[in-house]
This record gives structure tokens, sequence and C-alpha cells, in this order.
């Protein structure tokens, strides 16, 4: 599969834990995107990173979270202290030079 | 910021018929508006994509129209299928800074047989 990969699919942790979650984009593409999804929501946007250049946060996220990547190709995105309400899924995406978005697999987190 | 709306949120259909959902959006900068399916547990996949030079683009039985002026874009699907069913998301992004998309609520499509 050359589609855009997330690990782990699931992640189950107890409140106040750190976790962290990997994101492989596809092959070449140099955009770089992080997603909530609640249930019944839409995704929305957390950051967004070009190469290895992290260029954009939204206000979603709060300095419990942090993302890298570090060589421009692979992501992490690490909670820190995980509360209930960080339960959600975490989906990345990716694109080349343009507007078109692929979407992993996601990662449903959850947060007892 | 972007402020997409989408309605209804839920849309039960004959097999064979067609279907429509709508999306509103705020911000006249946004010029790229795709729609993506997603099944239970599954990512979501882009179905298809409009850009802001083109009023209407059609795929087989899914075409999505735009309209800039009133700020809404509307996908159809004909002749619909038990596998047409999942949730379906609009999206608008703008080509400045960071394109992310901004996601309406969904669309949950029933397809009954």
């Amino acid at each position: 599969d050359t589609g855009v990969s997330q690990d782990p699919r699931h992640k189950i942790t107890k409140r106040g834990q750190n976790v962290t979650f990997r994101c492989d984009p596809i092959s070449e593409h140099n955009r770089l995107y992080w997603y909530r999804q609640t249930l019944g929501q839409g995704p929305e946007f957390l950051t967004y990173f070009q190469n290895e250049a992290q260029l954009e946060k939204s206000r979603l996220l709060s300095d419990r979270f942090s993302a890298e990547r570090p060589k421009g190709s692979f992501s992490t995105l690490e909670i820190q202290r995980t509360e209930q309400g960080d339960s959600a899924m975490y989906l990345c995406a990716s694109s080349p030079f343009t507007d078109t978005q692929y979407f992993g697999p996601g990662t449903r987190l959850t947060v007892l | 910021g972007e402020n997409v709306e989408q309605h209804p949120s839920t849309l039960s259909v004959q097999e064979g018929d067609s279907a429509v959902i709508k999306c509103t959006y705020s911000d006249s900068a946004s010029n790229y508006f795709p729609w993506y399916k997603q099944e239970l547990g599954k990512r979501p996949q882009l179905i298809i994509d409009i850009r802001s030079n083109v009023g209407e683009k059609k795929d087989q039985r899914i075409a999505v129209t735009l309209n800039k002026t009133a700020k809404h874009f509307s996908l159809h699907i004909t002749e619909t299928q038990p596998e047409d069913s999942a949730v379906y998301f609009c999206a608008a992004s703008s080509q400045t800074g960071a394109n992310n998309l901004f996601f309406g609520t969904g669309t949950r499509l029933t397809v009954i047989p």
C-alpha cells in the first residue's frame, strides 16, 4: 500500500500519560497535515508541515501537543499529560505541491 | 476563519434515486472545494473536487456544482447504489498559507436497496 500510513491504529491510555503517534506520508509529498476528528464531526486542522518546517498551528493545538517532521518524511504527534477531552481520531494527510490531500487511516485515541 | 456548513445531516434515498448534499462557506478567498467519502472506521477518501475557476465538474455518477457568488457548492450522486452509503464531507480551502481544509459536519447517506 503506497498510501498514507499511521501507527498505531488504536491507542488506549490513562489520563495523564503521554502518547505519540506516527504518520508516514506518500513518498515525495512535501506537505503534511494533522487533523483531529471527533464523533459526528468533520476533521479539524491541527498543524501543517512543508518538508521539515512546521509552518502553521491551529489554536486547537495546546502546548501539551507537539509535532515534528525531522527529516521531511515521517511525522510524529505527541500529546503530553493526556486528558479525556483528547479522545478522538487523529488523522494525517499528505499532499504534493497541489491542493489535493490524501488521508491516512487515522489513530483512534481513547483516554480513560 | 472559514466556516463551512453542510446540509442535510442525514439523507436516506431509495436505490437508483439521486442524492444531493449542499454546503455553504464564508470566506470569499476559498477557491478549492473537495468532497470526501468516509465509511465507518476508514479514512476519508477524496471522491471529487472543484476549483473556483470551474462551475461544474462531473465524474461518472458524481457531480459537483459551485456558485461562487452565493458561496455554495453541492454534491450530486445519481443512480445511487447501496455501496454509496457512507458519511460525506465537504471542505473548503484557500490557496494561501497552509492550504488546510475546513470541513463541514458531514452527511450520513443511506441508500436503501
